[in-house]
């Protein structure tokens, strides 16, 4: 079945340091791929999206590249703020069907 | 845009009850709306999907009896949590996505946190 798995936090970083939140998947055929982000006692926002392999989603200053052979896409920030605290979801979606999540990644950013 | 709501935000029932909560999207028509629940310091697991009209689809192991969904109208999906124990306590999250938009994209609501006493 489909499936996604992102590094176990929490990750805690300083303020302007570089950010990294790997993120693998199982599907068959080419899913869609989602970072959500979920701040403290809000609901989730999509982050970014990529539909097709090698496409790279982009928001707010983090990125992801959808990358087939490796079936990852990383979450990457240059430079994190303390605002960027909050927790990231992976996810996937098959023909625009239900999302299948990670487990959640806690972010903590300290100044 | 693009704004889905939900209310209650926060319910205490007592166990044996029955607690209804709401999703609605604010400013687009839904067709189809999800249901998921989320346990404390985990994941979303997708409970059911609803379709405007039609009946639920439950994913495996949810008890379509117990958890309750009517999709009425474009703009409102209600779960309604029946016979309520303590282990139904979760926080309820909906979502919906834009009938005119096209594409995949799921635009979530803020989440109800029950807890059953």
């Amino acid at each position: 079945g489909n499936s996604v798995t992102q590094m176990e936090g929490p990750v805690t970083l300083s303020e302007e340091a570089f950010l990294t939140i790997n993120c693998t998947y199982t599907a068959t055929g080419y899913p869609s791929l989602f970072w959500y982000v979920q701040y403290p006692g809000e609901g989730l926002q999509l982050l970014l999206k990529a539909t097709k392999a090698d496409d790279k989603g982009s928001n707010k200053g983090f990125e992801a590249t959808y990358r087939k052979e490796t079936t990852s896409f990383h979450l990457e920030k240059g430079s994190v703020q303390v605002s960027d605290s909050a927790v990231y979801f992976c996810a996937l979606s098959r023909y625009g069907n239900k999302l299948v999540f990670g487990a959640g990644t806690i972010l903590r950013v300290k100044s | 845009g693009a704004v889905v709501s939900q209310h209650p935000s926060w319910v205490i029932c007592k166990s044996g009850t029955s607690v209804k909560i709401e999703c609605r999207s604010l400013d687009f028509q839904a067709t189809t709306m999800f249901w998921y629940r989320q346990f404390p310091k985990q994941s979303l697991m997708l409970m059911a999907t609803s379709n405007e009209g039609s009946k639920a689809t439950y994913e495996q192991g949810v008890e379509k009896d117990k958890f309750l969904i009517n999709h009425a109208s474009l703009t409102l999906s209600t779960l309604t949590v029946t016979s309520a124990h303590p282990e139904d306590s979760s926080f309820y999250i909906c979502s919906a996505r834009d009938r005119l938009a096209g594409g995949f994209e799921q635009y979530f609501g803020p989440g109800t946190r029950l807890t059953v006493t």
